[in-house]
């Protein structure tokens, strides 16, 4: 299975600020990398698809870039909803896997 | 409106069998492709099953040979048979719908149910 590894497992950050969160995969994946969030007690929202593209009505502030084995979720002013579990997702092979998640405290 | 709702969690000793059910809103199950994740308390998320639109089916290692996944075009609902639960099968099991982008190119989990928890303990 193709491992993924995601960086920091948690950091602590105040409204307004830019954060960056990372994900590595064990191999390539091409550009077949999603990014999720979670909130408390929720089911995951889908942010990014295809590593960099927006899924429909996620506010522009999040952004995605990466391909190969190296891939950033950026949230530009961090809103007080930002404040969650981020995932990252391969879907290059059948065997979909997830990062172990960053979580996104408020300082 | 496009939804998921599961159903069917709840307390089970160890060596025991679920169903548990997805009932779909708003697209069909035959024409989709919909994958069961679970996320174990605390912990993060681990894809357990798909189901193809063709009918074809693909299971985790953790759970191969253990669970089904099934569908029932008719009701456009989604299944998942448990058997032989173990501990640590003890989680959160979300149905979502993989969805495909860019004329199939690439896919995400775009729609997601609200989860039902399985608890595996005696």
């Amino acid at each position: 299975d193709i491992q993924m590894t995601q960086s920091p497992s948690s950091l602590s950050a105040s409204v307004g600020d830019r954060v960056t969160l990372t994900c590595r995969a064990s191999q390539s994946i091409r550009s077949y990398l999603n990014w999720y969030q979670q909130r408390p007690g929720k089911a995951p929202k889908l942010l990014i698809y295809a590593a960099s593209s927006l899924q429909s009505g996620v506010p522009s502030r999040f952004s995605g870039s990466g391909s190969g084995t190296d891939f950033t979720l950026t949230i530009n002013s961090l809103q007080p909803e930002d404040f969650a579990t981020y995932f990252c997702q391969q879907s290059y092979s059948t065997a979909v896997t997830f990062g172990g998640g960053t979580k996104v405290e408020i300082k | 409106e496009v939804q998921l709702v599961e159903s069917g969690g709840g307390l089970v000793q160890p060596g025991g069998s679920l169903r548990l059910s997805c009932v779909v809103s708003g697209f069909t199950v035959s024409s989709n492709y919909l994958s069961w994740v679970r996320q174990a308390p605390g912990k993060g998320l681990e894809w357990v099953s798909v189901i193809y639109s063709g009918g074809s089916t693909y299971y985790a290692d953790s759970v191969k040979g253990r669970f089904t996944i099934s569908r029932d075009n008719s009701k456009n609902t989604l299944y998942l048979q448990m058997n032989s639960l173990r501990a640590e099968d003890t989680a959160v099991y979300y149905c979502a719908r993989d969805n495909y982008y860019d004329l199939g190119s690439y896919d995400a989990f775009d729609i997601w149910g609200q989860g039902t928890t399985v608890t595996v303990s005696s």
